[in-house]
C-alpha cells in the first residue's frame, strides 16, 4: 500500500506570496491532519480534516487554511508569507484521527519544505 | 494543558551501547503514548505505541513502557546500531483534548558511531 505522499518537496517564495501545498493520503484513510516543524517551536498541529471538514484546529492564524475532497487528498494554503513561515510542513493520515476518546495511529508523509524569502 | 518533556540532546552513542531517552508527560485523563522517528531528510515514522497504564510497546528491538505512577514513557533500546541515528519524539494525544491532536517533545537527537 502506498505511503502518505506530499507535492512539492521542497519551495522557495518570496514574503507576501501565497503557496498551496498538496497531500494525499494513505488510500481508505479519512484523516489529514498538518503539521509545522521548526528548530525553534518544534512540531506543532495546524489542523485535522474528516470527511471533507475541519475537525480540530491548532493555534495558528488565519493566515493558515486548508481543505479536504471528497477523495480525502488535502491542501493547505498559507497566504501572504512571513520568513517565520519557514518549516518543513507535514502531513498525516490515518482511518479516523483523533477525536474525543479515540486516538488513532497517524502515518507521517515525507514533508515540503518551504522556505520564504 | 497537556505537555510532553523530553531529555535534551544529542545524544551520542558507540554502536552496541545501551540506549535510553526520557520521556514525561503531562495530560489530563488518559492519553495514548507514542515514539516516533525522523531521519535526515524524512518525514517522521512510527516507532511504537501504548494506548494504556502498564501497556509496553515494543519495535526494532526499541521498547518503552506506559508508566501511569510516574507520568512516563521512556524508550530503551538494549544495542544501538548506526542505523538508529536519527531524532526521536515522544508525542501523546489525550481523551480530554477536545479540539486538539499529537502533542509532541522537542525531539531528541541519537547520533551512533561505530
Amino acid at each position: 500500500k502506498a505511503g502518505v505522499t506530499q507535492t512539492p518537496r521542497y519551495l522557495i517564495k518570496t514574503r507576501g506570496q501565497q503557496v498551496t501545498l498538496s497531500c494525499s493520503p494513505i488510500s481508505g484513510h479519512r484523516s489529514v491532519s498538518w503539521y509545522q516543524q521548526t528548530p525553534g517551536q518544534g512540531l506543532q498541529f495546524l489542523f485535522e480534516y474528516f470527511s471533507e471538514t475541519q475537525r480540530n484546529k491548532g493555534n495558528f492564524p488565519g493566515r493558515f487554511s486548508g481543505r479536504q475532497f471528497s477523495n480525502s487528498r488535502s491542501e493547505m494554503n498559507v497566504s501572504t508569507l512571513e520568513l517565520g513561515d519557514s518549516a518543513l510542513y507535514l502531513c498525516a493520515s490515518s482511518l479516523y484521527g483523533t477525536s474525543g476518546s479515540f486516538s488513532d495511529t497517524q502515518y507521517f508523509g515525507p514533508g515540503t519544505r518551504l522556505t520564504v524569502l | 494543558g497537556n505537555s510532553v518533556t523530553q531529555m535534551e540532546g544529542p545524544v551520542t552513542l558507540s554502536e552496541e551501547a545501551f540506549l535510553t531517552i526520557n520521556c514525561t508527560y503531562t495530560a489530563t485523563g488518559y492519553p495514548s503514548l507514542f515514539w516516533y522517528v525522523q531521519y535526515p531528510g524524512e518525514g517522521l515514522q512510527l516507532l511504537l505505541k501504548a494506548t494504556k497504564a502498564d501497556d509496553k510497546g515494543s519495535n526494532k528491538g526499541f521498547e518503552a513502557t506506559y508508566r501511569k505512577e510516574t507520568t512516563s514513557f521512556h524508550l530503551e533500546k538494549g544495542s544501538v546500531q548506526v542505523s538508529d541515528s536519527a531524532v526521536y519524539f515522544c508525542a501523546l494525544t489525550s481523551a480530554n483534548q477536545a479540539g486538539t491532536a499529537l502533542i509532541f517533545g522537542k525531539g531528541t537527537t541519537l547520533s551512533v558511531s561505530s
